[in-house]
């Protein structure tokens, strides 16, 4: 069974500086996701990684993949204010029809 | 930009009462998905559903949960009877024609909130 875990679960940054969240899956996944949610809000997709090495960025975010390891990292440069939100990484995988694996989430708060 | 809206926004409904979330997937997409989240936790899948029938399912999703896509459109959650620990918010979601291949797409939710 996909089992799917990030740290830290909880992250408090100041304005301006750089911070990595992690997301180990524990078997083989087609698949990772990173997704940004706002307290009472849906899941808003910030990237999709599909192989091994793959890296993203937009903005203050980049993502990356290493199939070997296991890992995903999201990657934060120069944090502002408005990057506070809860983000979840997932994983699909296995003979599942896309379902989804989260992990627990990484509440992420930035302070002036 | 194609979305996947879902009705209503939020519920409260009494222990042991029958409710029925609804969801309007992305028109050509074929996967659907329901998904729940219990305040502070993280999401949770509940089943899967594809070609008019159910794909996979988690242990979460129980006899009291049904689903169904009875017009063609629409793509309901049934719950029987609710519990008190039925309270969560409630994402359903579609993909497209390559199912585990494509990314899925979540509706805004229904918060429910049984007392």
């Amino acid at each position: 069974e996909l089992k799917v875990e990030q740290n830290p679960l909880f992250l408090s940054m100041q304005e301006g500086k750089n911070y990595t969240i992690y997301c180990n899956y524990s078997t083989t996944s087609d698949r990772l996701y990173w997704y940004r949610q706002d307290p009472g809000k849906s899941l808003e997709s910030l990237f999709v990684l599909l192989s091994n090495g793959a890296v993203k960025q937009e903005g203050r975010l980049m993502a990356s993949l290493d199939t070997k390891a296991r890992l995903s990292t999201l990657h934060i440069t120069a944090a502002v204010h408005d990057l506070s939100a809860t983000y979840f990484c997932a994983a699909t995988g296995g003979t599942s029809y896309g379902k989804l694996t989260f992990g627990q989430g990484t509440i992420l708060t930035v302070h002036p | 930009e194609p979305e996947v809206t879902q009705t209503p926004s939020h519920q409260v409904t009494q222990m042991g009462q029958e409710v029925i979330l609804r969801c309007v997937p992305i028109s050509n997409h074929l996967y659907f998905y329901w998904y729940r989240q219990i305040l502070g936790q993280k999401v949770e899948f509940l089943v899967s559903f594809y070609n008019n029938e159910i794909s996979e399912k988690s242990e979460i999703f129980d006899d009291q949960f049904s689903v169904e896509r009875p017009d063609g459109s629409n793509f309901t959650l049934k719950i029987r009877s609710t519990k008190l620990e039925d309270s969560a918010m409630y994402f359903c979601a579609s993909s497209g024609l390559g199912g585990r291949y494509t990314e899925a797409f979540f509706g805004q939710g229904t918060r429910l909130t049984v007392v």
